[in-house]
């Protein structure tokens, strides 16, 4: 049982660079989300997903973008990456609407100097 | 602006007692509420959850109760146990909106 797969777990950039935080789940959910946890901030939504080929913004999108291709694969990209990113991504999936809780993945830490 | 709030970043609760975390939301529109449970180097895992036509709901050791006038939610633990030791996010949902919301967190210290 594999749930909903991060990678990487472990991620240093340098202020500037690109790169994609990969997540796939295997439970066959629409909806997939992914947050950012920041010490007294909690977990912020940043862009959510309720079936392939439809993305929309949380409530902190800026600075990342998504795409979700197929319905197992939510892949998140820093464009340019700012220290402000510094964070723990988390990658969650869920069955439908409502009512059903969410799946998180073990999460990846991200630190941008 | 935060519409899901916890006010208490920490808890401290000696083993055996009550345990009470508190959360908030500032959305009349949001009609289901989760908590979740997070342990260091891992990802959240859910705990419990209440519909809006329901006051409380009870699993085992867990209780949520919902205020909807007061937009309050809180969860009771009894008895506490020190794998209690985590910390708790509540999330709000809504008939009208696809967005899963969490709150800030608490932290629970559960102590001997």
């Amino acid at each position: 049982n594999a749930g909903v797969t991060q990678t990487p777990k472990f991620q240093v950039l340098k202020t500037g660079q690109s790169m994609t935080l990969q997540c796939a789940q295997d439970m066959n959910h629409e909806y997939m989300s992914w947050y950012r946890q920041d010490p007294g901030m909690g977990l912020r939504l940043i862009h959510y997903s309720v079936g392939a080929g439809i993305t929309d913004q949380g409530e902190v999108p800026n600075g990342y973008n998504v795409s979700r291709s197929t319905t197992e694969d939510f892949p998140l990209r820093l464009l340019s990456a700012a220290p402000s990113q510094t964070s723990v991504y988390f990658c969650a999936s869920r069955e439908g609407h409502l009512n059903t809780e969410a799946f998180f993945g073990q999460g990846t830490r991200l630190t941008v100097v | 602006d935060q519409q899901v709030k916890q006010n208490s970043p920490s808890l401290s609760v000696q083993e055996g007692r009550i345990s009470i975390l508190n959360c908030d939301y500032t959305n009349s529109m949001f009609d289901y509420f989760l908590w979740y449970k997070k342990y260091p180097a891992e990802g959240p895992t859910f705990l419990i959850s209440i519909s809006s036509i329901k006051d409380k709901n009870e699993d085992g050791r867990f209780t949520v109760f919902l205020n909807k006038s007061a937009k309050h939610l809180s969860l009771h633990i009894v008895p506490s146990q020190p794998g209690d030791s985590a910390v708790y996010f509540c999330a709000a949902a809504g008939y009208n909106t696809d967005k899963l919301i969490f709150g800030t967190g608490t932290r629970l210290q559960v102590f001997p």
